[in-house]
């Protein structure tokens, strides 16, 4: 059962423009949502995270948005640099449920 | 070099062997984890430590034996290893519990 579901396995974008990517979570315990970034041969790194009792969180060029009633949040990139090109894992965790649970991944490609 | 690695990087083994993937961190962080990769699955956990002789089942642990009798090492056996096990390995710490983690670079294991 995937707690955590990228549906969307890669996404392609211009440079410059917005990157969106999103996740869904089917277990309303969790109240902790992280993005981890990967590069090829690299292990995932930790990119930003937001509380359940928050809607937003922002830093820098990176904002995160959770919409608690739909089960959903999504990673926002503006503008995109070819540099961000990375494998992006959505990640949830649950104070009683104890440990984190990842999505699938989803590839990001920038174009120049 | 202080933070965490991983050892071998790269593993080629045959059915039935016996393959142990260490795990070493410099941070003296209590929790540790090992994660497998697999397309379409993302990370999945296979077993985490809480401190040093603490040790709990993750999400996939059939097949894999851990143990922890320092606070920095935490290594991951296959005890008689299967072709399913083919994967790329990670291991991450975090200092108080699965919020942040912080990952290795991952040991790519291939299973013939």
């Amino acid at each position: 059962d995937q707690q955590v579901k990228q549906n969307s396995p890669s996404l392609s974008v211009q440079e410059g423009r917005i990157s969106i990517l999103n996740c869904d979570y089917t277990n309303s315990m969790f109240d902790y949502f992280l993005w981890y970034k990967k590069y090829p041969a690299e292990g995932p790194t930790f990119l930003i995270s937001i509380s359940s009792i928050k809607d937003k969180n922002e830093d820098g060029r990176f904002t995160v948005f959770l919409n608690k009633s739909a089960k959903h949040l999504s990673l926002h990139i503006v503008p995109s640099q070819p540099g961000d090109s990375a494998v992006y894992f959505c990640a949830a965790y649950g104070t009683s449920y104890g440990k984190l649970t990842f999505g699938q991944g989803t590839i990001l490609t920038v174009h120049p | 070099d202080a933070g965490i690695t991983q050892s071998p990087r790269y593993k080629i083994t045959e059915t039935g062997r016996q393959v142990t993937l260490m795990c070493h961190q410099t941070w003296s962080h209590s929790y540790m984890f090992w994660y497998r990769q697999d397309l379409g699955h993302g990370l999945r956990l296979i077993y985490y430590s809480a401190a040093a002789d603490i040790t709990d089942k993750g999400e996939v642990p059939d097949g894999y034996v851990v143990s922890r009798s320092k606070t920095e090492n935490f290594p991951l056996t296959l005890e008689s290893a299967t072709r399913s096990q083919t994967s790329v390995y990670f291991c991450a710490s975090s200092l108080s519990g699965v919020e942040t983690q912080y990952f290795g670079p991952g040991t790519r294991l291939l299973v013939l």
